[in-house]
C-alpha cells in the first residue's frame, strides 16, 4: 500500500530559526513529489515539484531535497517568518502529469513563534 | 490574477438534505481536481476530470456523491443525500495536464451536516 509519512506532527520555532521537515514514502511507481503549504481556512498552495530526476529545488528561503533511492524527502525553512505558520503537506504521485494517483502525508503543523 | 473559485465558502445543512458545492477551474486549464479534508483523514482525493471527462472517482462514495462538469468552466460536487459524516472542506484544484504537475487549489467549501 503507497503511503506518505511526516514528520514531525508538528514543531514549534522562534522566528529567525531554520527548520526542516521530513517526507518519507513508499508509493511506487514514482512520478512527482510535491510540497504544499497551507494556512489555516484556505487551500494547499504549491511550494516546489519534483521529479525523479531533480534532487533539490528552491523556492525563495524553502528549499525541498529529494532522494529517490531512499524515497525520502525533506523541507528546509531558512530564516523563519511568522507567515510560515502553517501547515506543510508532501504529495507523492505516480503514473502520469498532474493527475494519476496521489498519496498525501498528514502534514506537519509549523508554528513559528517571535 | 487568475484563481480557482469555490461556490459556497460555507454551507451548513441538515441530514438528508442535497448540497451542491460548485468550482469554476482557472480558464485553460483542463484538469479539475476534487478533494475532501478532514482532521481525521487529511487530504482525500474524491474524483477527477480531464477536458470534462471523468479519469477517476474512486475515492467517492459512488451511492450518495457524484461529480460532473457541465462544461469547461463549472465543476459541480454534489451530495444526495447528506450525512453528519460528509462534514469537511471541500477543495476544488485545477492544473493544464500539459507535462505539468502543477495544481492550483480554490478556497474550499466548509461543509457541516447537523
Amino acid at each position: 500500500k503507497n503511503q506518505v509519512e511526516q514528520s514531525p506532527q508538528s514543531l514549534i520555532i522562534l522566528e529567525g530559526k531554520n527548520c526542516t521537515l521530513q517526507c518519507n514514502y513508499t508509493v511506487s511507481p514514482f512520478s512527482n513529489l510535491r510540497w504544499y503549504k497551507q494556512d489555516t481556512g484556505r487551500g494547499p498552495v504549491s511550494l516546489t515539484i519534483m521529479t525523479f530526476s531533480e534532487n533539490t529545488k528552491s523556492n525563495g528561503r524553502y528549499t525541498a531535497t529529494l532522494d529517490a533511492d531512499t524515497k525520502q524527502s525533506s523541507l528546509h525553512i531558512t530564516a523563519s517568518q511568522l507567515s510560515d505558520s502553517a501547515s506543510y503537506i508532501c504529495v507523492v504521485s505516480e503514473g502520469d502529469t498532474n493527475a494519476g494517483k496521489s498519496t498525501f502525508g498528514d502534514g506537519t503543523t509549523l508554528t513559528v513563534k517571535p | 490574477d487568475a484563481r480557482v473559485t469555490q461556490t459556497p465558502r460555507h454551507k451548513v445543512t441538515e441530514m438528508g438534505q442535497e448540497v451542491t458545492m460548485r468550482c469554476q477551474p482557472i480558464l485553460g486549464h483542463n484538469t479539475v481536481f476534487w478533494y475532501r479534508q478532514t482532521m481525521m483523514q487529511g487530504l482525500e482525493l474524491l474524483a477527477y476530470f480531464r477536458n470534462r471527462a471523468p479519469l477517476d472517482d474512486s475515492g467517492m462514495p459512488k451511492d450518495r456523491f457524484s461529480a460532473e462538469m457541465p462544461d469547461a468552466t463549472l465543476a459541480t460536487l454534489k451530495i444526495q443525500p447528506s450525512e453528519p459524516r460528509d462534514s469537511a472542506v471541500y477543495f476544488c484544484a485545477s492544473g493544464t495536464g500539459q507535462g505539468s504537475y502543477e495544481q492550483y487549489f480554490g478556497p474550499g467549501t466548509r461543509l457541516t451536516v447537523t
